[in-house]
């Protein structure tokens, strides 16, 4: 079955620097979420990429999509303390509707 | 703001009991979803279901049951905890066409004592 990986498990960053995970499945994928979940909460959803090399960005947080979706990424830069969180990717296999979650990425920020 | 509402948030239950957590959508979704997810761990489907009457199971093996009688609703019933049983188990729902987002529940923390 499909298979998504993500790294790093974790991730510790000075307040300012920068952040990126990396998602990566073993089948193409339709299309690509991300969601973050805060300590304690439940998955937020963030963004989704449906178009291979596809590239969106929400103030800070820089998404992409691989050119043979199968990759993606996610990258903070000047990461701040509300940062703080677990970032999954998200995935349906090609003519799958359900989505299938990496293992995640912890962000934890010291200010 | 996503309307989804997980019951209980927290159950501290004795090995053998009968459970149902309840999950309740007012968004119209039409399909729905269970994970299990231990702290700090990747969220595994359980359990998921495309509408009314259709249920399947998830990638993860599951002791649990689910029904779907009603479109809003999406409980998750375990005839017999167990210890192992302990985790969080988080509800979800989108809708029917392919690629729309995940709305999530608060969670139901399950501790089986």
């Amino acid at each position: 079955g499909q298979q998504v990986m993500q790294i790093p498990q974790y991730q510790h960053v000075q307040e300012g620097e920068d952040f990126t995970t990396y998602c990566n499945s073993s089948t193409t994928l339709s299309n690509i979420q991300w969601y973050k979940q805060r300590p304690g909460g439940h998955p937020v959803f963030l963004i989704q990429l449906v178009k291979s090399g596809e590239v969106k960005k929400q103030k800070r947080l820089t998404f992409q999509f691989g050119e043979a979706k199968k990759n993606s990424s996610l990258h903070i830069t000047a990461t701040q303390t509300t940062d703080v969180g677990t970032y999954f990717c998200a995935g349906p296999p090609g003519g799958s509707y359900i989505p299938t979650f990496g293992r995640g990425t912890s962000l934890i920020v010291h200010p | 703001e996503a309307d989804i509402y997980q019951t209980p948030r927290y159950l501290v239950i004795g090995t053998g009991k009968k459970i149902t957590l309840e999950c309740s959508q007012t968004m119209g979704h039409d399909k729905m979803y269970w994970y299990q997810q231990d702290p700090g761990m990747e969220l595994h489907l359980i359990h998921y279901s495309y509408g009314v009457n259709s249920t399947e199971k998830g990638d993860l093996s599951s002791e649990s049951t689910v029904s779907r009688i009603r479109t809003e609703h999406f409980p998750l019933t375990l005839e017999s905890a167990r210890p192992s049983h302990t985790s969080q188990y988080l509800c979800a729902s989108s809708e029917r066409v392919q690629n729309t987002e995940a709305f999530f529940g608060q969670g139901t923390r399950l501790t089986v004592v």
